[in-house]
């Protein structure tokens, strides 16, 4: 079966450090754009970048540059999301999404979301 | 970053009603533009590609139109499965972005 598995629910205190996982089961890995989306409680989704696991191209966000890590590893057919230091607006469910160009770029499989909460 | 101007934010309907949501892109985006249906607690679902393509599997009473700046999704006939919130994506360029997304309550 085609699908992006997600790793578990997070809580973490302000600065601490987190990577989330997104692995691919099912379809070749490297030939799909990878993105994150992020979408904070009760509000809208938001782009946050993209990786293409054959080269680790990956492309930004503007808004997201500095904050976050995404990168790729084809081997291991897994995508990450990482912060080196979390704050408590980085609360939020994470989708991860496969893209290609076949769909015009548009993100036919999604992950199931990962949970994170930033608490003191 | 193109922006994307969804409209309405809510809209409240009824089992058998033809409803349209629309996405106005901040400047010429060709086709480029899916659609998304989301439920709570859950994650987003491909309806509509390159903003007439209907997704593998997706019910013919979901369609998609437009070109340029300006882009509709339809639900000819709404069906109690379709109650959720929508959401327009451009995929022309980086950074892609969303529309803030479109209610539909009962």
């Amino acid at each position: 079966e085609v699908q992006l598995v997600q790793s578990g629910a997070e809580v973490k205190k302000p600065g601490e450090s987190l990577k989330i996982s997104c692995e691919g089961f099912g379809f070749t890995f490297s030939t799909y754009w990878i993105v994150w989306v992020r979408q904070m409680p009760g509000k809208g989704l938001e782009w946050m970048g993209t990786v293409y696991p054959r080269d680790s191209d990956t492309i930004y966000n503007p808004s997201f540059q500095g904050q976050v890590t995404i990168s790729a590893d084809k081997s291991a057919t897994t995508a990450w999301l990482q912060w080196s230091s979390l704050s408590a607006s980085d609360t939020a469910v994470y989708y991860c999404a496969r893209g290609w160009e076949g769909l015009g770029n548009a993100y036919d499989i999604w992950g199931q979301g990962t949970a994170v909460i930033v608490s003191s | 970053a193109i922006q994307m101007t969804q409209s309405p934010s809510s809209l409240s309907a009824s089992v058998g009603d033809r409803v349209t949501i629309t996405c106005r892109a901040s400047q010429a985006i060709r086709h480029d533009v899916g659609w998304y249906q989301q439920k709570p607690g859950k994650a987003p679902k491909l309806l509509v590609y390159s903003a007439s393509n209907l997704q593998s599997g997706v019910p013919s009473r979901f369609s998609g139109s437009g070109s340029g700046t300006d882009f509709t999704l339809t639900i000819s006939s709404l069906q109690p499965d379709d109650f959720a919130t929508y959401y327009c994506l451009q995929d022309y360029t980086y950074p892609f972005t969303f529309g803030q997304g479109t209610k539909l309550e009962i």
